[in-house]
């Protein structure tokens, strides 16, 4: 069963920020909290990663609570490709186990 | 494209009939995951392989087997084929142990039809 929680769906505006959240309060020390995202009929992309503290890459900033129990995937400047389902998932820094995938949340952008 | 190489990309076969899925993982991977996705559903983990030895189990069939040889890469055999097996079939790899939390690189996907 997927260890984290996440909107079935979002929608937003084209070149507004959009923030989603996900939910993975039993999440352990060595949980690394990762950031995929699936374009229709693709394989699932690699976004961003954390620990701990906020990450930012070319395509998106983490920001993760202090406690590590939620996190929000933060899109500065959605466009009409950022339309996907995106996926929040706890991948163990000392051997994967069944990494399970949840539903995601699919981000509608609008014109 | 993330390095991680699935054929064939699309296959159409009867019910009952075997095939068997192929994946070259990203070069220096050691661990080999298998997924399916039905239209417009989740993907659901099926196994997983770390340097030739099964590492986790998901929800596979027992009419599905997968290996992962000493080349590192992976088949995944489908067998008895049933409607119901229709779905695209990804394959991912990951680097064991580089200590960053295991980033997971997919492949395009195998489309299954089964009519």
């Amino acid at each position: 069963d997927a260890k984290t929680t996440q909107p079935n769906s979002m929608e937003s505006n084209e070149e507004e920020p959009v923030h989603l959240p996900c939910n993975h309060s039993t999440i352990s020390g060595t949980d690394y909290i990762h950031w995929y995202r699936q374009l229709p009929s693709q394989g699932p992309e690699y976004v961003i990663h954390g620990l701990t503290s906020n990450v930012n890459n070319r395509m998106a900033s983490l920001a993760i609570a202090e406690d590590r129990k939620s996190s929000t995937l933060i899109l500065h400047r959605a466009t009409l490709r950022d339309a996907a389902v995106y996926y929040c998932i706890l991948i163990s820094n000392f051997g994967n186990e069944k990494l399970t995938f949840g539903t995601g949340t699919r981000l509608t952008i609008i014109p | 494209d993330s390095g991680v190489t699935q054929t064939p990309k699309h296959l159409i076969t009867a019910t009952g009939q075997r095939v068997t899925l192929r994946c070259s993982p990203r070069s220096g991977d050691l661990s080999v995951y298998w997924y399916q996705q039905s239209l417009d559903q989740g993907l659901q983990f099926l196994i997983q392989y770390y340097n030739g030895e099964e590492r986790a189990k998901g929800n596979i069939l027992e009419r599905f087997s997968a290996q992962q040889f000493p080349d590192l890469h992976s088949e995944l055999n489908l067998s008895s084929l049933e409607l119901g097996d229709s779905a695209l079939y990804f394959c991912a790899s990951s680097a064991e142990g580089d200590r960053i939390g295991n980033t997971i690189y997919f492949g395009e996907g195998s489309w299954l039809t089964v009519v």
